[in-house]
């Protein structure tokens, strides 16, 4: 079956920095995009990145807020997706799921995720 | 960036009624809506892709609809476990969003 795996959590100062990864298992990887979703603590759903099925820069995407101090990427030789995150802002402090596209090529729809990873930005 | 607005906030209803969840777009997305469940301490599931698309293993009470900017999830009679927090995604353009979402108390 489908898992997802995240780590790379963990409490970190204002302006730092952290690497989130997320293993994948149950699926072939390397024929489906990837993405990562953030939940601040009691609050809805925010998409982060997407990495393509192939890894491609040309089709990363981010929202925003993230732009310029986030990136994407993913190891297909080794079932893993990456999120580093740079310049972290309070504003950041969320749960991190890693996220499976539905559609072999990609879809942008979302149907199995991880149990996320905690990232708190604080000082 | 599109917004989606979700309503009501919250939505009382008991066991064997009839929920119906609204999602209203800031711009037409094509049909490109989908609708995530979840439950405290858990990850989103998803229920519907495409409007009206049922994922795998979703029961047939599900059901969505909508065209333009309005669409509507509907749970013809609720199960106890239907209970959760409602999400609508839509994937028409990026950055990819999702509305604020409804709870379905009882």
């Amino acid at each position: 079956q489908v898992q997802l795996v995240e780590s790379g959590g963990g409490v970190v100062q204002p302006g730092g920095s952290l690497r989130l990864s997320c293993v994948a298992s149950g699926f072939t990887f390397s024929t489906y995009g990837m993405h990562w979703v953030r939940q601040a603590p009691g609050k809805g759903l925010e998409w982060v990145a997407v990495a393509s099925y192939d890894g491609s820069r040309y089709n990363e995407y981010y929202t925003d807020s993230v732009k310029g101090r986030f990136s994407i990427s993913r190891d297909n030789s080794k079932n893993t997706l990456t999120l580093q995150m740079n310049n972290l802002r309070a504003e950041d402090t969320a749960l991190y799921y890693c996220a499976k596209d539905r559609a072999y090529g990609g879809s942008n729809y979302f149907d199995y995720w991880g149990q996320g990873a905690l990232v708190t930005v604080s000082s | 960036e599109i917004v989606l607005t979700q309503s009501p906030a919250t939505l009382s209803l008991s066991p064997g009624e009839r929920a119906t969840l609204s999602c209203r777009a800031s711009q037409i997305v094509s049909g490109y809506v989908a609708w995530y469940q979840q439950k405290p301490g858990q990850a989103p599931r998803l229920l519907i892709y495409d409007t009206s698309n049922r994922a795998t293993g979703i029961p047939a009470r599900f059901s969505g609809g909508g065209s333009g900017t309005d669409f509507t999830l509907t749970i013809s009679s609720l199960e106890p476990e239907d209970f959760a927090v409602y999400y609508c995604q839509q994937r028409s353009n990026w950055p990819l969003t999702f509305g604020g979402g409804t709870k379905v108390e009882v």
